[in-house]
């Protein structure tokens, strides 16, 4: 069975600084990876998604992702922070056996200071 | 496109009350169903999924039960609640397998 972890409950970084949240997932296949960001009181919102090709995904609001199988990893960057961007963002993995199987990691909180 | 509508967005209901939450997609036909609980400073917790009109899986066993009626309907019940089941509840679609989940606004539920 796959699994995902978020090691940073929660990160803080100053407006404009780039930022790198962390996953790591585990899965005996090719993962299907995502990352999701969810604002305080709302439903989540997919960034970005990766499935096979490169493995450098773009995703909306300027986030990007790299697949890095060697690391078994999925982290999430971002190059100039936005006081927008303070939420809470999950990493997810599902399997081929079909999207029921999606498991989310913990959630890592970003705040953002001035 | 696509929307999903999920409903009330608040609830305090006393321990022992019924329960039923409602989450209907727009735009798509035969999407996959799903209900989430998100419990305060931790992750999502998968409650039930559904492949099609009345199939419905369970992950979790518990109190909460769950309803496909229609192809684009997916409902989240209970018969008594308990304070364990306060949480903030999220219904999801997907269109294909994979393909990535639209989440709806969440229901916060809050049992007294």
């Amino acid at each position: 069975a796959q699994s995902v972890t978020q090691p940073d409950i929660h990160i803080t970084v100053s407006e404009g600084a780039s930022l790198e949240l962390r996953c790591n997932y585990s899965y005996g296949a090719t993962p299907y990876l995502f990352w999701y960001v969810q604002s305080p009181g709302q439903g989540l919102q997919l960034l970005l998604k990766y499935f096979s090709g490169d493995t450098l995904v773009q995703g909306i609001k300027g986030f990007e992702a790299e697949f890095k199988r060697s690391q078994s990893s999925f982290n999430l960057r971002k190059p100039s922070v936005h006081w927008s961007d303070a939420a809470e963002y999950f990493c997810a993995v599902g399997s081929d056996t079909g999207g029921f199987k999606t498991i989310f990691g913990a959630g890592t909180r970003l705040f953002v200071k001035a | 496109s696509q929307t999903i509508h999920q409903w009330p967005a608040t609830l305090v209901q006393p321990v022992g009350s019924p329960l039923s939450l409602e989450c209907t997609v727009e735009g798509t036909s035969n999407p996959n169903l799903y209900w989430y609980r998100q419990a305060a400073g931790r992750g999502l917790q998968l409650l039930f999924y559904s492949v099609g009109i009345g199939q419905i899986s369970s992950e979790v066993p518990q109190n909460l039960s769950a309803s496909r009626p229609q192809d684009r309907q997916f409902i989240l019940s209970s018969k008594k609640l308990l304070l364990s089941d306060s949480g903030f509840y999220l219904c999801a679609w997907e269109g294909s397998p994979n393909y990535g989940y639209t989440f709806g606004s969440g229901t916060r539920l809050t049992v007294v």
